[in-house]
């Protein structure tokens, strides 16, 4: 069974960079063409697709996010990370890592705040 | 980008009923990669359907999605307890991959 964690900071000060990591675990990131996908999620709001990588490095973003974000993988280490710029408070959300749609992590609370 | 819109908003229903959940799309979602997903409060979305009809897996059969191009529906057949959640649709046939707003099944 695959398992996704997510792991970085809870709290982010405006205009610095939110730097998440998703670890997978029970499964290799390489193996397969599956993409992996950073979506998020405001408290009481609905959710919203951030970005998705491929093993291969090949990436696709949010227009509307995408100034701002990079998605990276590291194959040697089974991980793939999120990094968002100059953060406001409307950044402040639940931010899942997800196996397309299929595997989930539990999600991480990231609040930006001073 | 396509949007999706789903409907009703909210469906007040009780244990035992058949829910019926709408998404549209405002183009042709491509090759039918539509899925959706139930939401519990505190919990990741857990996936349901996906190419709009495919049941995942451990997913129980009272569950069925049918649709293409611009119409899908996701049915619950008899309302459980467990089931009373937020159901979102979701595209993925065309970046970038967007969601519906959520329908809420909250008990009558």
């Amino acid at each position: 069974q695959v398992q996704l964690q997510e792991s970085g900071p809870g709290l982010v000060k405006p205009s610095q960079t939110l730097s998440l990591t998703c670890t997978v675990s029970g499964g290799s990131i390489s193996s397969g063409s599956y993409y992996w996908n950073w979506i998020r999620q405001p408290a009481g709001k609905g959710l919203e697709w951030i970005g998705r990588i491929y093993a291969s490095g090949s990436t696709n973003y949010n227009p509307s996010l995408k100034s701002r974000v990079t998605i990276s993988v590291d194959t040697s280490k089974n991980q793939f990370a999120l990094k968002l710029s100059s953060v406001t408070a409307a950044d402040t959300a639940v931010y899942y890592c997800t196996r397309r749609g299929e595997f989930w992590g539990q999600g991480t609370l990231v609040t930006v705040s001073s | 980008e396509i949007v999706l819109t789903q409907s009703p908003g909210t469906l007040s229903l009780s244990p035992g009923e058949r829910a019926t959940l709408s998404c549209r799309a405002s183009q042709s979602v491509s090759s039918s990669y539509l899925a959706w997903y139930q939401q519990k409060p505190g919990q990741a979305p857990r996936l349901l359907i996906y190419g709009a009809s495919s049941r995942a897996t451990g997913i129980p059969d009272r569950f069925s999605g049918s649709g293409s191009g611009t119409d899908f529906t996701l049915t619950i057949s008899r309302l459980e307890p467990e089931d009373f959640a937020v159901y979102y649709c979701q595209q993925y046939g065309s970046s970038p991959l967007t969601f519906g707003p959520g329908t809420k099944v909250d008990i009558k």
